[in-house]
């Protein structure tokens, strides 16, 4: 069955970067997978798709400060310097016979 | 610009009807996959339904035979028609326009509220 795993939370400081992580289910390492944001009380944002070679392409007006990369089934997201604005919920996302989303891990900027 | 804006959100009771509506603009709905996609208050995301560009349809297991997406060329807008409503239903849903495969979401809308509640 094709699940993505996220962790519930993470947290980092204003200005540094912080690397979070979708995991795909086993048997389905080769999945490419997509990153979404939501901010607090806002409609979700594509990020970007990100294959499992970490070749990734980015929605309109995303920043460079985000960045994508792979490794067997892990997908991740990377935010460097990062700012108030990036404390959001971010959601992966796959596609088999359905989509798959992950649970969303909740970014706190310290 | 790619935009959508959703419409038709509500307060509705068990076992009610409801049509959403999803007016699109710097595309054409026919010529792209379009989908609907719903979040319960403080959970996470989950698909509903998606509408191929040839109009194939197909729903997620909980909604199957209740809701029916379907759209109007005419007036480049996307519908999602939800009977036989359940508390469970409740939730913002977002429209979706999606990459060429259907296989993400590359535009998102900013949602419409349905509450069901007696």
């Amino acid at each position: 069955q094709l699940v993505l795993t996220q962790s519930p939370s993470a947290s980092a400081s204003l200005g540094a970067s912080v690397k979070l992580t979708c995991t795909l289910s086993s048997g389905h390492s080769s999945y490419a997978i997509a990153w979404h944001q939501q901010q607090p009380e806002k409609g979700p944002r594509y990020l970007m798709k990100l294959n499992s070679d970490g070749s990734h392409s980015k929605g309109d007006g995303i920043p460079d400060r985000f960045s994508g990369s792979s490794s067997g089934a892990e997908r991740y997201l990377t935010i460097s310097s990062l700012q108030s604005e990036d404390e959001a919920d971010y959601y992966c996302q796959t596609w088999g016979t359905d989509w798959v989303f992950g649970g969303g891990t909740k970014l706190t900027v310290l | 610009e790619v935009q959508l804006v959703e419409t038709g959100g509500g307060l509705i009771q068990p076992g009610g009807s409801l049509r959403l509506s999803c007016a699109a603009s710097g595309f054409t709905v026919s010529s792209n996959y379009m989908s609907w996609v719903r979040q319960a208050p403080g959970k996470g995301l989950e698909w509903v339904s998606v509408i191929y560009s040839g109009g194939s349809t197909y729903y997620a297991d909980s909604v199957k035979g209740r809701f029916t997406i379907s759209r109007d060329n005419s007036k480049n807008t996307l519908y999602l028609q939800m009977n036989s409503l359940r508390a469970e239903d409740t939730a913002v849903y977002y429209c979706a326009k999606t990459d060429d495969y259907g296989d993400y979401v590359n535009y998102w809308g900013q949602g419409t509220l349905v509450t069901v509640s007696s």
